[in-house]
């Protein structure tokens, strides 16, 4: 069973404020890691996809990095604003197979 | 817009019936994939395709079955339908297998009654 675990389930968070929060994963037959920001009302939106160990990748004032030996990865917002206020979502991939699987999310609340 | 149909948006329907799901992929995309989200949890897994075969399949119930056709539209069918069968129902769609970012579509809301 692949179990990828998502930490904070929630957090709020002051306008202007940086913060981080985790996914964990399978470290064995790793193959990619995905995130994706889902907005109420909306279908979720990737922001990026990794595939090599100590990969770091940034848009804008989201960034995100990865370690495979390990099985985590974190993501980064710096500065919050109130459009980033969203659910984030991590999904795995393994080796074997295409199964994107994700975890539940961090739910991201900006406070003005 | 991500590029992904999904048909209808909204669907109610009583226990016992049997409903067809629609997804139409982003152009040149090859992969499908399905997902259940229910009530307080998380997007699960259900099949996935890949340029017309089955690639990979979740815990997708023995009631339900899909297919990709050979223009790449998916369908997703559900039958003999349960009241816990509610839920939204996402496709996405992506140019490869693994490593390649998903697109989702708007999904279809289940309301089985």
């Amino acid at each position: 069973i692949l179990n990828v675990e998502q930490s904070p389930q929630s957090l709020h968070v002051q306008e202007g404020d940086s913060t981080n929060f985790t996914c964990s994963f399978p470290s064995s037959n790793f193959y990619a890691l995905h995130w994706y920001r889902w907005e109420t009302a909306k279908s979720p939106e990737a922001l990026f996809v990794m595939t090599l160990n100590g990969d770091e990748k940034k848009k804008g004032r989201i960034s995100a990095t990865l370690n495979t030996k390990e099985g985590y990865s974190y993501l980064y917002i710096k500065g919050s604003q109130p459009e980033d206020s969203a659910t984030y979502l991590c999904a795995f991939q393994a080796n074997r197979d295409d199964k994107i699987i994700f975890g539940k999310g961090t739910r991201l609340h900006i406070l003005p | 817009d991500s590029g992904v149909t999904q048909t209808p948006k909204h669907l109610i329907t009583a226990t016992g019936q049997r409903v067809t799901l629609r997804c139409s992929p982003r152009s040149g995309d090859l992969s499908v994939y399905w997902y259940q989200q229910s009530l307080d949890q998380g997007l699960q897994f259900l099949i996935q395709y890949y340029n017309g075969e089955e690639r990979a399949k979740g815990n997708i119930l023995e009631r339900f079955s899909a297919q990709q056709f050979p223009d790449l539209h998916s369908e997703l069918n559900l039958s003999s339908l349960e009241l816990g069968d509610s839920a939204l129902y996402f496709c996405a769609s992506s140019v490869g297998t693994k490593g390649t970012e998903a697109f989702f579509g708007q999904g279809t809301r289940l309301t089985v009654v």
